[in-house]
């Protein structure tokens, strides 16, 4: 299986701050990543998919990047409403993988 | 407007078997490309997928889990159906079943992305 790893694991940040999380897997993946938004006691909304791509209706505010092993997501203004558990996941490879989550939260 | 949702028991024995169901609609399991996988959860740990099923009736299960899961479908009811042997508290997560659009990678088709999931259901093995 392809490891994925995340950090940091949590983060408290201020409303508008910049915020990224980075994601990285133990074996090139080119850009088969997806990022995920998990809201407490929600299930998971996909984000972005191919590392970079957002999906139709989600903020411009998000966005992704990097490929082989190393990727970042990136909030641009953080925004009450984005407190949630971040996951990347990979497709290269069966089985799909996701990454440990990080939490996000406004100081 | 695709929507899926689980439906099962919320509290097994060790030992038993756990069957869900996905009853979804917006989409058709039969249309190319298609597919819903199954994604547990435990309590305050990360996603773990299980399973998932294609459009063409394909399947495929997370190796370390094989021997425990099968997944199947009813196309007519749309519906996919988990089930899960020999449960036990360790098994205890919430249960998601997620539609998705299929990609083919080196030849290989994969699962592209999750791109709708249903609320999920919170199951608790214990005795």
């Amino acid at each position: 299986d392809i490891q994925m790893t995340q950090s940091p694991s949590s983060l408290s940040a201020s409303v508008g701050d910049r915020v990224t999380v980075t994601c990285q897997a133990n074996q090139d993946i080119s850009n088969y990543l997806n990022w995920y938004q998990q809201k407490p006691g929600k299930a998971p909304k996909l984000l972005i998919y191919d590392a970079s791509n957002l999906r139709t209706g989600v903020p411009s505010r998000f966005s992704g990047g990097g490929s082989g092993t190393h990727f970042t997501f990136t909030i641009s203004s953080l925004q009450p409403e984005d407190i949630a558990t971040y996951y990347c996941q990979q497709y290269d490879n069966l089985p799909p993988t996701f990454g440990p989550g990080t939490k996000v939260d406004i100081k | 407007q695709i929507t899926l949702k689980e439906s099962g028991p919320t509290l097994v024995k060790p030992t038993q078997t756990l069957t869900l169901t996905c009853t979804f609609s917006g989409f058709s399991l039969s249309s190319s490309g298609v597919g819903v996988g199954w994604i547990r959860q435990p309590p305050g740990k990360a996603l773990e997928w299980l399973t998932l099923i294609y459009w063409n009736d394909d399947e495929r299960y997370r190796p370390s889990l094989m021997s425990r899961l099968t997944i199947s479908r009813d196309t007519s009811k749309n519906q996919v159906v988990l089930t899960m042997t020999n449960m036990d508290p360790v098994d205890t997560a919430t249960y998601y079943c997620a539609h998705f659009e299929s990609i083919t990678l080196f030849g290989v088709v994969a699962p592209w992305y999750f791109d709708y999931w249903g609320q999920g259901v919170l199951v608790t093995v214990s005795s």
